[in-house]
């Protein structure tokens, strides 16, 4: 099947410290990818959709200068948290979407980002 | 707006018991619907999708799921659970048109197997 790598899994780093999380589809070109937030114990919150080169769709309420999305290649999406914080402290997971054959999302191992 | 719901936050099953996975959703059109395995340290893995045609749907590892439009609903089943099923199940419903590929998920439901 398709494969999602993250990159890193785990990062801790600083209050004021901006982070960037890789996001790359292994064996497939991907136009879009997804950019998900989960808390613990609570459902998966999309974020934000990334465009191969163009401009990031951002859910509502989802602070674009804060997650900084770029999506550069067809491979490759970053989400870069800015100025981070302890309430950003979250697990992210993206996704790449698939067209032929299968149409279908393929997510990432997720990474944990805490903020100290 | 779409929505998913998952009522149970947490079912306990002995291994070799049968399964259902409950998954409700609200959606204005012909929906696209997903059920996802998340198992600790790994990626959601999709288990089955319906988009149209045959209302009973078979995935991997021996899961199937019936759409049932009357109802809103696309439980999840599996005849004999094992011990290895132990993990989170999300249903999801997509968007078609311009927000295709966009998922909402349900809440999640956390499966513990028994011996």
């Amino acid at each position: 099947g398709a494969v999602v790598s993250q990159h890193p899994s785990r990062v801790i780093c600083k209050s004021g410290t901006s982070v960037k999380i890789e996001c790359r589809s292994l064996d497939f070109q991907a136009t879009t990818m997804f950019w998900y937030r989960q808390f613990p114990k609570k459902s998966l919150m999309l974020m934000a959709t990334s465009n191969e080169g163009s401009k990031a769709t951002y859910e509502q309420g989802v602070e674009k200068d804060k997650f900084l999305i770029n999506h550069a290649s067809l491979t490759l999406s970053t989400l870069t948290v800015t100025s981070a914080h302890p309430e950003d402290s979250s697990f992210y997971i993206c996704s790449a979407h698939r067209d032929r054959p299968t149409y279908e999302q393929y997510f990432g191992p997720g990474t944990r980002l805490t903020v100290t | 707006a779409q929505s998913v719901t998952q009522p149970d936050i947490h079912i306990t099953v002995s291994e070799g018991a049968s399964l259902e996975l409950r998954c409700n959703y609200s959606y204005g059109a012909t929906p696209y619907l997903f059920w996802y395995v998340q198992s600790p340290g790994q990626g959601l893995q999709l288990l089955l999708k319906y988009f149209s045609g045959d209302t009973l749907v078979q995935g991997i590892k021996g899961f199937e799921a019936e759409f049932k439009r009357s109802q809103s609903s696309f439980n999840l089943r599996k005849p004999s659970v094992h011990w290895s099923d132990a993990a989170e199940y999300f249903c999801a419903v997509g968007a078609g048109g311009t927000s295709y590929g966009k998922l909402t998920f349900g809440q999640g439901t956390i499966l513990t197997v028994h011996p």
